[in-house]
């Protein structure tokens, strides 16, 4: 089965509206990663959060390790926020990240 | 800030043929990864290389290579690409194995 799952798959918000993105896994990790990724563009590291929270201006990240999940906190949404956002998880190793299939934002004016 | 550079952008082939895939990092990182994007938008991890070592291989068809000269640079190579090997494959890096993945552009493959 797929050791990491996101929801919602894809979401719609007007802009300024709060949302939140939740990442869920399987298996034991060694750390969280989110990504952000605009259509035709390149991934971009947004988080590398191995517990607890994070904060980078408008965006929260929050893993709890012991329930296995992740989320992801976009606080006043604009357009520019739109875009696929993608959780991965280290493995113990350390050596590989394993994505969910992300979810797909779009902000409307 | 580009620091993770992937040539080509784009690589149109057909059925049978060769292709090869460049990737650079400057960022002085010690590991680097090629991961695959299928029409569905999954990424998967296909290799590592730690120090020009292989240190992840997981289960890819044989025509898949990668290709080390230095800790700086990971190529991959496709002999006889198939249509299902259509896909965005993308490169990055960390400065060591559980560090911040830094990902480039990626290259997009279309087999006819």
């Amino acid at each position: 089965g797929q050791q990491v799952q996101q929801s919602p798959t894809s979401l719609v918000l007007q802009e300024g509206e709060n949302a939140e993105l939740q990442c869920n896994f399987s298996t034991s990790l060694n750390s969280m990663q989110w990504f952000y990724q605009r259509p035709g563009g390149s991934l971009i590291s947004v988080f590398y959060n191995p517990s607890g929270t994070k904060q980078s201006g408008r965006l929260t990240s929050t893993t709890v390790i012991k329930e296995r999940r992740s989320s992801l906190h976009i606080s006043s949404s604009q357009i520019t926020d739109s875009g696929t956002y993608l959780c991965a998880l280290t493995n113990s190793a350390g050596n590989k990240l394993t994505f969910g299939i992300g979810t797909r934002v779009l902000v409307r004016p | 800030e580009t620091a993770v550079f992937q040539t080509p952008n784009y690589h149109v082939t057909q059925v049978g043929n060769e292709v090869s895939f460049n990737c650079k990092q400057t960022l002085g990182h010690d590991t680097m990864y090629w991961y695959k994007q299928d029409s569905k938008k999954l990424l998967k991890i296909m290799f590592s290389y730690n120090n020009k070592q292989l240190i992840v291989n997981e289960t890819v068809p044989r025509r898949f290579s990668p290709q080390s000269s230095d800790k700086a640079h990971l190529n991959l190579r496709i002999k006889s690409v198939e249509p299902e090997d259509s896909a965005v494959y993308l490169c990055a890096s960390s400065l060591d194995r559980k560090d911040t993945q830094y990902f480039g552009p990626g290259t997009r493959l279309l087999v006819l």
